[in-house]
């Protein structure tokens, strides 16, 4: 499975845009780049997804690098709830599976 | 929409007992998830199932676990014996097929404490 590899925590101010980075320079063409975050004594919860092209929805925006090999997460604003760890996974549709391998994510903390 | 309802939500028990951890996924859901939470080994996929059937278990630790799913509206999860090394966060997400199955919806955690 290909491996993703994330800055282990980061630091953000209320209200400002967040740009957190994923390095996956062994993604296969398939490969899906997922995000999910996980607030503190919570479950992990779905941010966003992509193959190929930049997407956004209303929690985040997703840049894909044209080479694949990395991607940016970007929240807009930050804001105190947003303090999670974020993780970057790969998803490969082998054999139609749909197993997660998540990393040891970037913490974000949020400064008010 | 209630969301995965995981059950309990704290189970405290001792070495060599069996332990049980239930979980209801959301309702029209066809895959199932069951994940492990530790401070070492961080967030494992242990077994998933598509329309109830078992399709990758090879996450499962050892033979004293085992997961089942009789119905779409409901997972077991069982450890026996159970063991200090099993003390985790249990987590049970599921989601739907096709292009939707890229979201998968997390319940709120089992946290196992053994003895």
């Amino acid at each position: 499975d290909a491996k993703t590899t994330q800055p282990n925590s980061m630091e953000s101010n209320e209200e400002e845009p967040v740009h957190l980075p994923c390095n996956h320079s062994t993604i296969s063409g398939t490969d899906y780049i997922h995000w999910y975050r996980q607030l503190p004594s919570q479950g992990p919860e779905y941010v966003i997804h992509g193959l190929t092209s930049n997407v956004n929805n209303r929690m985040a925006s997703l840049a894909i690098a044209e080479d694949r090999k990395s991607s940016t997460l970007i929240l807009h604003r930050a804001t105190l709830r947003d303090a999670a760890v974020y993780y970057c996974i790969l998803r490969g549709p082998t054999s139609g599976t749909y197993k997660y391998i998540f990393g040891t994510g970037t913490r974000l903390k949020v400064l008010a | 929409d209630a969301g995965v309802i995981q059950s309990p939500r704290h189970e405290v028990t001792e070495m060599g007992q069996e332990v049980t951890l239930r979980c209801k996924p959301i309702s029209g859901h066809d895959y199932l998830f069951w994940y492990r939470q530790t401070m070492m080994r961080g967030l494992e996929l242990l077994i998933y199932f598509n329309n109830n059937v078992p399709i990758d278990d090879s996450g499962m630790p050892e033979d004293r676990f085992s997961a089942k799913m009789p119905n779409a509206s409901f997972s077991t999860l069982k450890i026996q014996p159970s063991e200090p090394r099993d003390s985790a966060v249990y987590f049970c997400a599921s989601s739907l097929e096709g292009a939707r199955a890229e979201e998968q919806y997390f319940g709120p955690g089992t946290r196992l404490t053994v003895t």
